[in-house]
């Protein structure tokens, strides 16, 4: 069974603080994703990353940096936290046949709250 | 950059009616995704398409993808209270290879 694991289910930190989302996946998946889930927006994602150390920014990546330095993990960092990146954080990851991703398969979520 | 729209936002039906939600992409497609996502839970993967008007059908559940490669569609059949949930389009192409853009989901409410 494939897995992606997320550090936390619940999060809540302070405006400012420095805030590190972790996500590891098991199956030697090529290709990770960091999305957000805001109600009536979807998943927007933030960061896309298809190898180690190759990320490239997704719709949103304001406020936001990302690490790969092992394929297995792919980290989200809020550099300052504010109120506003207070939502669902969804890690997936994917593997690459050489012309295209397959299915994606999601964390179960970090609920970040930032006061 | 890539923009996949998906309508419409909120679809309820009566248990036994049918149901389709709408996917369009800004770009054309090297493939489409569709996903579920339960109350409470994290998006599934449903199937994915390649081909130009390629059709595949799940049960009581019938996707399309476009000719052009732009659009997509999932309908579902004599809707059943399992099928609650927020149904995704995925949309992978452009020039990243392997990126996948969502659309803003349909939330489809099935009344017993």
């Amino acid at each position: 069974d494939v897995k992606v694991t997320q550090s936390s289910r619940y999060l809540v930190k302070r405006t400012g603080e420095k805030v590190f989302l972790e996500c590891v996946q098991d199956m030697d998946h090529e290709n990770m994703f960091w999305y957000r889930q805001d109600p009536g927006l979807g998943l927007r994602l933030i960061y896309f990353s298809y190898d180690v150390k190759m990320k490239e920014k997704g719709d949103i990546p304001e406020g936001y940096s990302v690490s790969r330095e092992k394929k297995e993990r792919f980290s989200l960092i809020l550099e300052s936290a504010s109120t506003n990146q207070t939502s669902m954080y969804l890690c997936a990851s994917s593997s690459w046949t050489g012309w295209l991703g397959t299915e994606a398969f999601f964390g179960q979520g970090t609920r970040l709250t930032v006061v | 950059g890539q923009q996949v729209m998906q309508i419409p936002q909120y679809q309820h039906v009566q248990e036994g009616e049918d149901f389709t939600t709408y996917c369009n992409s800004s770009t054309t497609l090297s493939n489409i995704q569709w996903y579920k996502q339960r109350p409470g839970g994290h998006p599934v993967f449903l199937i994915q398409l390649v081909k130009s008007g390629e059709v595949k059908k799940q049960k009581r559940l019938t996707f399309q993808f476009g000719e052009a490669k732009k659009n997509s569609s999932l309908h579902i059949t004599a809707t059943q209270t399992t099928d609650v949930g927020t149904y995704f389009c995925a949309g992978e192409g452009g020039t990243s290879y392997g990126k996948l853009t969502f659309g803003q989901g349909t939330i489809l409410t099935v009344h017993p």
